[in-house]
């Protein structure tokens, strides 16, 4: 299983774009990357899924360079409900034979 | 709506004593997981099935024990209760994409 690094926790103001970045090194060639955000007191959430390049969708924008050891997860104009664990997690996308790894996470607080 | 409901959501129980733990899948899901989470060690996966009469070790599964006799749930039973085990716990389910997984609410357990 490919290990990610993230940072334990960032600080962010209100309204401000953030970026989290994971990196992971030994990633293989059939590992999609994957966050994860989990809310106090609830269970984690899928928010984002890519392999390469660029993927966005309504919650996040995912940036993977093309040699893919490191990805972003990017959210723009956090408000004070975007106070929350984001978790990188980085295996084979659907065999099923490997299960995902959950690290610690990155902790964002968002400040007003 | 399809869900994924965990109970009990509160528990405190003795040392040795039996505890099963219930997560139920409306979602029809081939696939379902047991999480523990403590401050300081994320997400850890105890046991995980991937069908109808198949489980498998994670990474934590010492103590623990699963068994799935339907497609809808994932019994956790901790065989006897340690002070080590106490923590929240969560189910999870996927389809084939094991990679998007949804979380139940969560069960926190207290040995005392």
């Amino acid at each position: 299983l490919a290990k990610t690094t993230q940072p334990i926790s960032m600080d962010s103001y209100e309204g401000q774009e953030v970026n989290i970045t994971c990196s992971h090194n030994n990633i293989a060639t059939n590992d999609y990357i994957t966050w994860y955000q989990q809310f106090p007191s609830q269970g984690p959430r899928f928010i984002i899924q890519g392999y390469k390049t660029k993927v966005t969708n309504e919650v996040a924008s995912l940036f993977i360079p093309a040699d893919r050891k490191s990805s972003t997860l990017s959210l723009p104009r956090v408000s004070l409900s975007d106070t929350a664990v984001y978790y990188c997690l980085v295996g084979d996308r659907g065999t099923g034979n490997t299960p995902l790894v959950f690290g610690k996470g990155t902790r964002l607080s968002v400040i007003a | 709506d399809a869900e994924i409901t965990q109970s009990p959501r509160h528990k405190i129980t003795e040392t040795g004593r039996q505890v099963t733990l219930a997560c139920h899948q409306t979602w029809n899901h081939n696939n379902m997981f047991w999480y523990r989470q403590d401050l300081g060690h994320g997400l850890r996966l105890i046991h995980y099935s991937y069908g109808v009469h198949d489980t498998n070790k994670g990474e934590v599964s010492d103590g623990y024990s699963v068994s799935r006799s339907n497609t809808e749930d994932l019994p956790l039973t901790l065989e006897s209760a340690a002070s080590s085990q106490t923590s929240v716990y969560f189910c999870a389910s996927s389809d084939h994409r094991v990679y998007e997984q949804y979380f139940g609410p969560g069960t926190r357990l207290t040995v005392t």
